[in-house]
């Protein structure tokens, strides 16, 4: 079946630094994206989501990207922090039957040095 | 003030038993979500409730069972474990999409670490 899945399974920055975690999706019907964040011992956080109609949304530190002709989704996240570390996961929102299927990508960790 | 909670947080048990986990949330969600997280951060969707009627069942073993016994509960139960079914357990909750298809955000509990001996 169709998935979402991520391009980096690991990503080593620097304090300050900006991040970018990538994300492919093959669902070309798909029209809702989140970006969800996992800290250690913890449940999946909502980080911001996006709409097939828009091709950037900004929130606080972070920017997501949609290009849906290559079916690419992205996470800026701008001068990252070390509680920024976490498992990042971009996830697709399907209908079925007037109900929702959350589809998660399979994750990228973001490890963030001081 | 927790949004969505699970207990418990920890679970070790033996090969055989039959165990449940509890969820609750105080969000005002009619739907509600199980969801497994293997060891390599992979989360699939299990189950999900809406008004306490099942929606989705994924391909998941009948020896795994949910129940809502109402709107703001929704528990799983699994019976005779097996060393595959260790894992972490999450549950989640929404609105459901409102007309027109508008989705809404899931928010999810703190998960219930699971570990079959």
């Amino acid at each position: 079946g169709e998935s979402v899945g991520l391009h980096l399974p690991t990503l080593s920055v620097q304090e300050g630094d900006n991040s970018i975690i990538n994300c492919a999706y093959s669902n070309s019907a798909s029209d809702y994206f989140i970006w969800y964040k996992q800290e250690s011992g913890k449940g999946p956080q909502f980080i911001i989501d996006i709409r097939s109609n828009m091709d950037k949304r900004q929130g606080q530190r972070v920017t997501v990207l949609l290009n849906k002709t290559v079916k690419h989704l992205s996470l800026q996240i701008a001068a990252t922090q070390p509680g920024d570390s976490a498992v990042y996961f971009c996830a697709e929102l399907s209908m079925n039957s007037g109900y929702s299927t959350l589809t998660f990508g399979k994750g990228t960790m973001l490890l963030v040095s001081p | 003030d927790t949004a969505v909670s699970q207990t418990p947080k920890y679970l070790v048990t033996q090969m055989g038993n039959d165990k449940s986990i509890k969820c609750e949330q105080n969000l005002g969600h009619d739907t509600m979500y199980w969801y497994k997280q293997d060891s390599k951060k992979f989360l699939k969707i299990m189950f999900s409730y809406n008004n306490k009627e099942l929606i989705i069942n994924e391909t998941v073993p009948n020896r795994f069972s949910p129940k809502s016994p109402d709107k703001a509960h929704l528990n799983l139960h699994i019976n005779s474990l097996e060393l595959g079914d260790s894992a972490v357990y999450f549950c989640a909750s929404s609105h459901r999409p409102r007309q027109g298809g508008v989705q809404e955000t899931q928010y999810f509990g703190p998960g219930t670490r699971l570990l079959v001996l």
